[in-house]
């Protein structure tokens, strides 16, 4: 079952703007991580957060947590055409071993 | 080091039919889950194999079964195959178990049940 819900469900900006996600959770959690999928293909491990982290960065990546809120958000700074993609969360509940994923954010970046 | 691979990467199978799909995870990673994702229900947990042993399970019928080899490289099955069936069958591999840690996603085999 589904786990993480995010928002917006489609986004569409042109090269060079920043793009953000959310991702709302309903349980507590140990980890949250976020994921690339290109069409059709495996998805790509981008970043994970533990539940005592606010914040991450990893390149042009930010990832924030609220653990508070459960909510998470990933801002990709300067965007390129190459970011286009569906990015998922995944959320790993306290007690439980298996991810749960959202349905994902439908990312189209413009040249 | 080789990625996760999968085969076959496409399949075309009949109502009834059963099917098996593979899974050879990065060398040195133990554990290996299996996830379904379709347009409608998007990425879902299949099961978790780690040393041989299956450590968790999703919500799926009991037509859906895999198992795991002494090299870690994994199978799964289908049984008696329905239309919704369909889907993007995705295999990641992870050096432990217990979903703490990133997994890495293989390709993917892309079921077709007709």
């Amino acid at each position: 079952s589904q786990q993480g819900e995010e928002d917006p469900q489609a986004l569409s900006i042109q090269e060079g703007e920043n793009a953000t996600m959310n991702c709302s959770y309903k349980t507590s959690i140990n980890n949250l991580q976020w994921y690339r999928q290109n069409s059709g293909r495996g998805l790509v491990h981008l970043i994970l957060i533990r539940s005592n982290e606010r914040e991450k960065h990893s390149g042009r990546l930010r990832v924030t947590l609220d653990t508070s809120k459960k909510s998470s958000s990933l801002l990709i700074t300067a965007s390129r055409a190459a970011d286009t993609a569906s990015y998922f969360c995944a959320t790993l509940p306290t007690g439980n071993n298996d991810m749960r994923f959202g349905a994902g954010t439908r990312l189209t970046v413009k040249p | 080091k080789a990625g996760v691979t999968q085969t076959p990467r496409y399949l075309i199978k009949t109502r009834g039919q059963q099917v098996t799909l593979s899974c050879s995870p990065i060398s040195g990673h133990r554990s290996v889950s299996w996830y379904q994702q379709t347009p409608g229900q998007g990425l879902q947990f299949l099961f978790e194999y780690f040393s041989e042993t299956q450590r968790n399970k999703g919500n799926f019928p009991g037509r859906f079964s895999g198992r795991q080899f002494s090299n870690s490289r994994s199978e799964m099955n289908v049984s008696t195959l329905e239309l919704g069936d369909s889907a993007l069958y995705l295999c990641a591999s992870s050096p432990v178990t217990g979903g703490g840690y990133e997994q890495y996603f293989g390709p993917g085999t892309r079921l077709t049940v007709t």
